[in-house]
């Protein structure tokens, strides 16, 4: 069964944690994508990864951590220095022209 | 500024009548742009891309560069489009790629 398993799909945070969200793809793609989903703003750009390796800061990327150790795995690192963390995280990847992007179930990050 | 507006949060009409989701866009380059919906307990999926000019499940998109808009447009709505929908646009930054995502609107189509 193909495509980007999320896990947990639930997730609780306490004061001064940290915490990481995995997420892997087995549909061989280069590039993955971490957003985060709040309500009324839409989806926004944490980090996103084109290639093992190598990744780049998206628009809101303060508070987060990611890494790109092996090409179906992009696990997410919510630190302490994220003081409003509650929400749904997606993570995505892309095919190689970009044309589409594959989304996973989500994570929901509450804190306690 | 690169950057994608969906003036509407929330837009709700009867079954049967047309639909039209906003999305304007901002952008130096030439815009890729897509429209990703997301029905109540689904995933996220892309629903159309400018690009193929195609239309799926009754919905197009024109691309106006002129008024830098892509909304989307269905003549006659049913009660299965109720779902969110998302407007995104393909940006170049640097040597990669992002997609960047409007707010959202919330469609609503009642019987």
């Amino acid at each position: 069964d193909g495509g980007i398993t999320q896990s947990p799909k639930y997730l609780f945070r306490k004061e001064g944690q940290n915490v990481t969200l995995s997420c892997e793809q087995n549909l061989n793609h280069d590039a993955m994508y971490w957003y985060r989903q709040d309500p009324g703003q839409g989806l926004r750009l944490i980090y996103y990864s084109q290639i093992v390796n190598d990744f780049q800061k998206g628009d809101i990327a303060e508070g987060y951590s990611v890494s790109r150790e092996k090409k179906e795995s992009f696990p997410l690192t919510v630190t302490s220095a994220q003081k409003n963390p509650t929400a749904f995280y997606l993570c995505a990847s892309s095919t190689p022209d970009r044309d589409e992007l594959f989304f996973g179930s989500g994570t929901q990050l509450s804190v306690l | 500024a690169q950057r994608v507006t969906q003036p509407e949060k929330l837009l709700s009409v009867f079954k049967g009548a047309p639909v039209e989701l906003k999305c304007n866009y901002s952008y130096s380059g030439s815009p890729e742009l897509f429209w990703y919906v997301q029905y109540s307990r689904q995933r996220l999926q892309l629903l159309l891309r400018h690009i193929s000019r195609e239309s799926i499940k009754g919905f197009t998109a024109d691309l106006n560069k002129g008024e830098t808009s892509f909304h989307l447009k269905k003549p006659f709505a049913q009660e299965e489009d109720s779902a969110m929908y998302y407007c995104a646009l393909l940006a170049a930054v640097d040597s990669s790629y992002k997609l960047i995502f409007g707010s959202g609107t919330r469609l609503l189509v009642r019987p």
